[in-house]
């Protein structure tokens, strides 16, 4: 079974600050994704970043990088320089390796973005 | 990326009805997902499925409740039926372009049940 856990409920930044929201997760599988989704207001869930588990090296994609240390099973997001249309909801999720697996998430961080 | 246009956007209904949520995709994929997101909380998956087969239920969810019909691989439909103000929720489906290890999801539709 996989597990997802984000400990903070929410969490706010100063604009043009950096931030970083925390996940850890559980498998049992040798070979898994692990990603960060984005639900702004209109609740359309978008992509920020993904991490392929046997892949040493962490994600990043533009201001956005993650901490993946695998032996801690932590999967951490980091956001630099702020912006406002940061604030959203964000969800960290798990996915066994295989082709169409479900995706498993957290409760989610509540981040605004304040100016 | 998959484009997903998801209908309706939100939806009021009265208890007793039922309610089909439709997922369309600009491209063929061979698996869709119905997650629910009830008031507040995270995404859990209902269902998968499969083109020319019967949808996989998650535990706790049941084909009489949900029944899923998926018809070509580009098009699938959630229903929601004898709705109670329990189902009051936000329904979204996704997919999974092939080879991609990567889910794209529709806007969502929002319920409210009286």
């Amino acid at each position: 079974a996989q597990t997802v856990t984000q400990s903070q409920p929410e969490m706010s930044v100063q604009e043009a600050e950096t931030v970083t929201l925390s996940c850890t997760y559980d498998t049992s599988e040798s070979n898994y994704y692990l990603f960060w989704y984005k639900q702004p207001p209109s609740r359309q869930m978008i992509l920020v970043i993904r991490q392929e588990a046997y892949k040493q090296q962490n994600a990043t994609e533009n201001r956005f990088s993650v901490n993946f240390q695998k032996a801690a099973k932590s999967f951490s997001l980091k956001i630099s320089d702020s912006q406002l249309g940061d604030t959203a909801m964000y969800f960290c999720a798990s996915q066994h390796q295989g082709g169409s697996e479900k995706l498993v998430f957290g409760k989610g961080t509540k981040l605004t973005v304040n100016p | 990326s998959a484009v997903i246009s998801q209908k309706p956007s939100r939806d009021i209904c009265q208890r007793g009805t039922s309610l089909t949520i439709q997922c369309q995709v600009d491209s063929q994929v061979t698996m869709m997902f119905w997650y629910r997101q009830q008031p507040g909380q995270s995404l859990t998956l209902i269902a998968t499925a499969n083109q020319g087969s019967e949808a996989t239920y998650e535990s706790g969810f049941v084909i009489d409740k949900f029944p899923i019909s998926r018809p070509n691989l580009t098009f699938s439909t959630l229903t929601v039926s004898n709705m109670s103000p329990e189902d009051s929720s936000i329904y979204l489906c996704s997919v999974e372009p092939s080879g991609r290890n990567i889910q794209y999801f529709g806007a969502g539709t929002r319920l409210s049940v009286l």
